[in-house]
């Protein structure tokens, strides 16, 4: 089936500190990856994506890159500030007869200290 | 652009009770998922509505149904709800067809649901 796995526990870190998030993933087929953040108490947000192999996501600082040779989306930011502190989630999707639906990891907690 | 709304904002429920927890999806698209997230976890895939119909099921009981409308919107009900039904359920909507949010969904807030 298809699965995602992310490095287990929270990341606590000071702010513009260097941060990595790890991911890695199980699919059949080709399927898109995905990076969403929730803010407490709000529902998700797109953060960035890759659809293909060696693509490159990148918003607000945040980097992302598609590899399939091991299987991982790892999220990267070079400088980090305490409004980046929430729940990271990495996802995939692989389209079968339309439906887009989207597997899960568990999430990583992130916190910056000022 | 209105994005997605979900509601009630949260809800108390009793054991064996039945709730109806409801989504618009956003302007211009025509799927909508449904997702429970238990408290800690990951979102877990409940089912998405294509066209009005059902377009795929992640691994829940029928007593977990939806319903999609002509104008999109949805509902999702849950029937002898069980204390483990106590959940954040997102609604999340696609696009019609492809372009630079190919294969996105966009999420609602959530509706907040506890089981007691």
């Amino acid at each position: 089936g298809n699965s995602v796995t992310q490095m287990e526990g929270p990341v606590t870190l000071s702010e513009e500190a260097f941060l990595t998030i790890n991911c890695t993933y199980t699919a059949t087929g080709y399927p898109s990856l995905f990076w969403y953040v929730q803010y407490p108490g709000e529902g998700l947000q797109l953060l960035l994506k890759a659809t293909k192999a060696d693509d490159k996501g990148s918003n607000k600082g945040f980097e992302a890159t598609y590899r399939k040779e091991t299987t991982s989306f790892h999220l990267e930011k070079g400088s980090v500030q305490v409004s980046d502190s929430a729940v990271y989630f990495c996802a995939l999707s692989v389209p079968i007869y339309g439906n887009n639906r989207l597997a899960f990891g568990k999430g990583n907690q992130v916190v910056v200290i000022p | 652009e209105t994005g997605v709304t979900q509601s009630p904002t949260h809800l108390i429920k009793t054991r064996g009770q039945q709730v109806t927890l409801r989504c618009s999806s956003q302007s211009g698209h025509n799927t909508v998922s449904w997702y429970q997230q238990a408290l800690g976890q990951g979102p877990q895939f409940i089912f998405q509505y294509y066209r009005e119909e059902e377009n795929g099921r992640g691994n829940f009981p029928p007593r977990f149904s939806g319903l999609q409308f002509p104008n999109y919107s949805s509902e999702l009900n849950v029937n002898a709800l069980e204390l483990d039904d106590s959940a954040l359920y997102l609604c999340a909507s696609s696009p019609i067809g492809g372009g630079a949010h190919y294969n996105e969904q966009f999420f609602g807030p959530g509706t907040r649901l506890t089981v007691l």
